[in-house]
């Protein structure tokens, strides 16, 4: 079986832009869950996304935002990219909800923003 | 308030010893997880529990829940198992996933 990929591996933007990343999951797994890794703040939850349905979202401002689409394959967007938001954006995806699943890791996008 | 602590921060052991990484937690939990993290950033996971102990070849985990305390212990360490170990629990109200800060453990042959 395929692991997870997510696709750029490798963004930089510039502030006030946008992104989108993508993520697809383990054929056959149906939750998929984002994160946001830093040297200052470390490995943080972003959101989870369920059958299409966002099911948890961690502490992040609006502009932070994902979605599923009905092939368990995820994206996530973020508008107005500031300088913090320059992270390693890690996906992961797991057979049943996040909580109850072991998880599968993506090698992550490491984005710069400058 | 961090909800998971990960203790020591740093680790340093020469081949051969047996190491132990300590974790503890505050919130109650549906699962913890143990995952590790080679430089380059890929993460994998290690083991998932939620009651009593796992062992996979020369790691072995432990949870004891009443005490929210968990341990990964590594027999006969040996350079390929410098990583950083990242300690991670699934809250049982709100579904919420939090992170130990890590330890950056460095075997040396």
């Amino acid at each position: 079986k395929a692991g997870v990929t997510q696709t750029p591996r490798y963004l930089i933007k510039t502030r006030g832009q946008q992104v989108t990343l993508s993520c697809s999951p383990i054929s056959g797994h149906r939750s998929v869950s984002w994160y946001q890794q830093t040297p200052g703040q470390g490995l943080q939850f972003l959101f989870e996304y369920f059958s299409e349905t966002q099911r948890n979202k961690g502490n992040f401002p609006g502009r932070f935002s994902g979605r599923q689409f009905s092939n368990s394959r995820s994206e996530m967007n973020v508008s107005t990219l500031e300088l913090g938001d320059s992270a390693l954006y890690l996906c992961a995806s797991s057979l049943i909800r996040q909580g109850g699943g072991e998880q599968y890791f993506g090698p992550g996008t490491r984005l710069t923003v400058t | 308030k961090n909800e998971v602590e990960q203790s020591p921060q740093n680790l340093t052991a020469q081949e051969g010893e047996f190491i132990t990484i300590n974790c503890s937690y505050s919130v109650g939990i549906s699962a913890l997880h143990w995952l590790q993290q080679h430089p380059g950033g890929g993460i994998v996971s290690l083991f998932m529990l939620s009651s009593g102990k796992k062992k996979h070849g020369r790691l072995i985990a432990t949870i004891n829940i009443q005490e929210k305390h968990s341990s990964l212990h590594i027999t006969a360490s040996h350079p390929r198992d410098s990583a950083v170990y990242i300690c991670a629990v699934s809250a049982n109200t709100g579904n919420q996933f939090y992170f130990g800060t890590g330890t950056s453990l460095t075997v040396i042959p």
